[in-house]
């Protein structure tokens, strides 16, 4: 079973415009991690955000994580068609050797 | 800094063979996992290998096995292979068992007919 859950499954947006994901899960976590695949291929590291962190940014990417609600944010900004991907949230549980991954969002960035 | 690959690229196997994948880990990575991705699908963890030996498994039959190396390379072994193996495996190597970020290789797509 996966731990995420991805909202929404699938995103169209122009060029230019924000696209935000959103990802929940079930159990305590130490990390919560951003993934992005290309294509049915491997994963690429976006960003990891700690259990005691809010808000992490890099470059056009800012996560937010609350662990009242048990649900993190990824918001790209100024979207360009090179984003067009698919992105997983993944976690890492408290002790655990396991990272856990959600079904994912596909994001599709219109030129 | 050598990235991760995995070999073969494509595979297609009959049901009921047995099959073996292979992944080079990151230069400087003693930690490799491996994971099953199915069609739409987000990535599911098999198991993961730490200088050698096996440090956790997923919900994944015994016939699904592993080796890791001392050059910290790996193998996924599986056998009695059945049609919903069909998948696209993926392995990911990190640079120890506690550190999170992990380096993926492109993947090996099974068919199993």
């Amino acid at each position: 079973s996966q731990q995420g859950e991805e909202d929404p499954q699938a995103l169209s947006i122009q060029e230019g415009e924000n696209a935000t994901m959103n990802c929940s899960y079930k159990t305590s976590i130490n990390n919560l991690q951003w993934y992005r695949q290309n294509s049915g291929r491997g994963l690429v590291h976006l960003i990891l955000i700690r259990s005691n962190e809010r808000e992490k940014h890099s470059g056009r990417l800012r996560v937010t994580l609350d662990t009242s609600k048990k649900s993190s944010s990824l918001l790209i900004t100024a979207s360009r068609a090179a984003d067009t991907a698919s992105y997983f949230c993944a976690t890492d549980q408290p002790g655990g050797f396991k990272t856990i991954f959600g079904a994912g969002t596909r994001l599709f960035v219109k030129a | 800094e050598t990235g991760v690959t995995q070999s073969p690229t494509h595979l297609i196997k009959t049901r009921g063979q047995q099959v073996t994948l292979r992944c080079s880990s990151q230069s400087g990575h003693n930690t490799v996992s491996w994971y099953q991705q199915a069609l739409g699908q987000g990535p599911q963890f098999i198991f993961q290998y730490y200088r050698e030996e096996e440090n956790g498994r997923g919900n994944f039959p015994p016939r699904f096995s592993g080796l890791q190396f001392p050059n910290y390379s790996s193998e996924l072994n599986v056998n009695a292979l059945e049609l919903d193996d069909s998948a696209l495996y993926l392995c990911a190597s990190s640079k120890d068992r506690g550190a999170y970020e992990q380096y993926f290789g492109p993947g090996t797509r099974l068919t199993v007919t």
